[in-house]
């Protein structure tokens, strides 16, 4: 079993709407969570990191931790045709080496 | 912007052969690590270093090695390459602490 799970596997959202995507953890030693973005034909990039309970904000892109259920979020609000791409979860016990997660494929609509 | 650079981005093999793939940093950074990607998997973890002459196994090593002669340059090796070794391999590298990891462009293994 992966010891980052991520949901939904795929989601439609209409432009302009919010995107939600979750991620739980299954190993309690994790205290580090980063979500990546990935286009495609390209590599992932960091979008943003969470290491504290409760929200944290970037622009459009605002995530949420709760260390005792293990579960981070991601929301989008406002979404771009260009926010349209693969998002990981991350996870880490020590900001070193990274277990990611299997990925959620967003799709924005115009 | 940190740049990671990876060599060959195509690579089609034949069954039994040895494959490198290869990953150089302009980042300075201390660790690098090797990641394969495959559809309903994520990325998964092979080998990762933390520094010249270190190389350590990650969650999927079997049938890889790798190789960090210098801060600079991580190669993943395949002895003797498999069909089930077909995927995108990603480099990353980035430093102990920090919270970015930087990837490069990944290189897609076909294994015949």
């Amino acid at each position: 079993q992966q010891k980052v799970q991520q949901s939904p596997e795929s989601l439609s959202v209409p432009e302009g709407g919010m995107a939600s995507l979750n991620c739980t953890s299954s190993d309690r030693n994790f205290q580090y969570f980063w979500w990546y973005r990935q286009h495609s034909g390209e590599g992932p990039k960091a979008l943003m990191s969470i290491f504290s309970d409760g929200d944290k904000k970037e622009g459009r892109f605002t995530a949420h931790l709760n260390k005792a259920s293990l579960h981070v979020s991601l929301h989008i609000r406002d979404s771009q045709p260009s926010d349209s791409a693969l998002y990981f979860c991350a996870a880490s016990e020590n900001q070193g080496k990274l277990i990611f997660g299997q990925g959620t494929k967003l799709s924005i609509k115009p | 912007e940190a740049a990671v650079t990876q060599s060959p981005r195509n690579k089609v093999a034949v069954t039994g052969g040895k494959v490198t793939l290869s990953c150089n940093q302009t980042n300075n950074h201390n660790n690098m690590y090797w990641y394969r990607q495959d559809t309903g998997h994520g990325l998964r973890l092979i080998h990762y270093s933390y520094g010249a002459g270190s190389t350590e196994k990650g969650d999927i090593p079997d049938g890889y090695k790798a190789s960090r002669p210098s801060q600079e340059n991580f190669s993943l090796i395949l002895e003797l390459a498999t069909p089930s070794q077909t995927s995108v391999y990603f480099c990353a590298s980035g430093d102990w602490g920090a919270e970015t990891l930087y990837f490069g462009s990944g290189t897609r293994l076909t294994v015949l």
